[in-house]
């Protein structure tokens, strides 16, 4: 079975101070991560995955096969970032993947 | 607008009674997901579909729910004898195959 767990339902940081979301997963198989945003009254939309390492909006995650982990991170948090995020765990079946595993989400506040 | 789009927005009915949701998936997206999200927890997946088959549906799906996609394109989604349990955001999202998903809006269902 495949879980995803992020710890903190609440994460309060000041402006400028570094965040880091945490995010482990359970999974046999080779998964794929993502982390998903919501900001106020808008539709859930993909942040980054981890097959593409890229670097948006200033967040990198990192995937850490041994300790099942996907953390998000960002240097210099800034109150635009405020917003509900969920780590997303995607299986492979058939030689592709599909469904999405979501954590409970972590509401992010970055306060001026 | 060329996202995905859910109709309608907000659904308030009795118990007992059915309802049915429609999503329009972006153009030319041939995999089509519903998820269910309630009050503090991340979106549960329900079932999704390639073009028009339906290749998965969770066991949260009990037989009260049927989900449909005609000719591949849009899907819809109904809840017979609705339960006060049924209360919830029920996402849909689409994806070309094996890549991003997109999620729509959202319907808000509400069981009185």
């Amino acid at each position: 079975a495949q879980r995803v767990t992020q710890p903190e339902k609440l994460l309060s940081v000041f402006k400028g101070a570094p965040v880091e979301l945490k995010c482990n997963y359970s999974y046999s198989g080779s998964p794929e991560l993502f982390w998903y945003v919501q900001y106020s009254r808008q539709r859930l939309q993909l942040l980054l995955r981890h097959i593409s390492r890229e670097s948006i909006k200033g967040f990198t995650a990192d995937l850490n096969k041994g300790e099942t982990s996907f953390h998000l991170k960002k240097p210099f948090a800034q109150e635009e970032d405020s917003a509900m995020y969920y780590c997303a765990l995607s299986g492979w079946s058939g030689g592709s993947n599909y469904k999405l595993t979501f954590g409970k989400g972590t509401l992010l506040t970055v306060n001026p | 607008d060329t996202g995905v789009s859910q109709d309608p927005r907000h659904k308030i009915t009795k118990r007992g009674q059915n309802v049915t949701f429609r999503c329009d998936p972006i153009s030319e997206h041939n995999r089509l997901y519903w998820y269910r999200q309630t009050l503090g927890q991340g979106p549960e997946f329900l079932t999704y579909f390639q073009n028009e088959a339906q290749l998965e549906k969770s066991r949260l799906l009990s037989d009260r729910f049927s989900a449909e996609r005609p000719k591949g394109s849009f899907s819809t989604l109904e809840i017979q004898r609705t339960e006060q349990g049924d209360s919830a955001m029920y996402l849909c999202a689409s994806s070309p195959t094996s890549d991003t998903q997109y999620f729509g809006p959202g319907t808000r269902l509400t069981v009185l």
